[in-house]
């Protein structure tokens, strides 16, 4: 089945500067691909999500890119702001209709002042 | 729409307990999620349905039953509650597994 690794488990970045959450997964027939983001005590949300036959996605400070060579994913925000620091899921959606949604362990974001 | 709405929000049970946790959709998503998420932890799936009448195990299924006999309806049942099951559960749905997840709000179970 599906297996889905997410890199790193904690990321500290200043404030206005960029940062990134690696994914791996293993299942090549895996098509789609969503970011979830989960603020303290909240539900998590759906930030962006990508498809298998796009490489890149943007809205506004938040961007995902596919390689579907290398079989990862990755998301990029730019211009970090405090309300990013939350925990970000990353997940791989395999092809069988039956089959279920993967997610990753999550990645802890600290936005330093 | 209501989206997907758990009930309680909070409860707490004695050891050997029972209770189920409620959940229901009003957007007709065929798709349905349990997760437990345990502090500073992941989502871990407990169970799932691809519609009504069908349920499948996820990684943490032990300890827990469910049943789909509707579209809008995934009751999760908890028999004979364990410290090990304190967790917030979350309910999600989705039209299909290619589409993204609803959550619900989460029920914080504590079991002493």
């Amino acid at each position: 089945g599906e297996n889905v690794e997410q890199h790193p488990s904690t990321l500290s970045v200043q404030e206005g500067d960029s940062a990134v959450i690696k994914c791996t997964y293993s299942d090549s027939a895996s098509n789609y691909f969503p970011w979830y983001k989960q603020e303290l005590g909240k539900r998590p949300q759906l930030i962006i999500d990508i498809r298998s036959n796009v490489g890149e996605k943007k809205d506004q400070r938040i961007a995902v890119t596919l390689n579907k060579t290398a079989k990862h994913f990755s998301l990029h925000i730019t211009e970090t702001q405090p309300e990013d620091s939350a925990v970000y899921f990353c997940a791989a959606s395999p092809m069988n209709r039956d089959d279920k949604i993967i997610f990753g362990k999550g990645t802890r974001l600290h936005i330093l002042p | 729409n209501a989206g997907v709405t758990q009930t309680p929000k909070f409860r707490i049970l004695k050891i050997g307990q029972s209770m189920t946790l409620q959940c229901t959709q009003d957007m007709n998503h065929n798709y349905m999620y349990w997760y437990r998420q345990d502090p500073g932890m992941g989502l871990k799936l407990i169970y799932y349905s691809v519609g009504a009448g069908i349920t499948d195990k996820g990684e943490v299924p032990n300890g827990y039953n469910v049943s789909r006999s509707t579209t809008e309806d995934f009751p999760l049942r908890l028999e004979l509650a364990a410290p090990s099951q304190t967790s917030v559960y979350f309910c999600a749905s989705s039209p299909d597994n290619r589409s993204p997840l609803h959550f619900g709000n989460g029920t914080r179970l504590t079991v002493t």
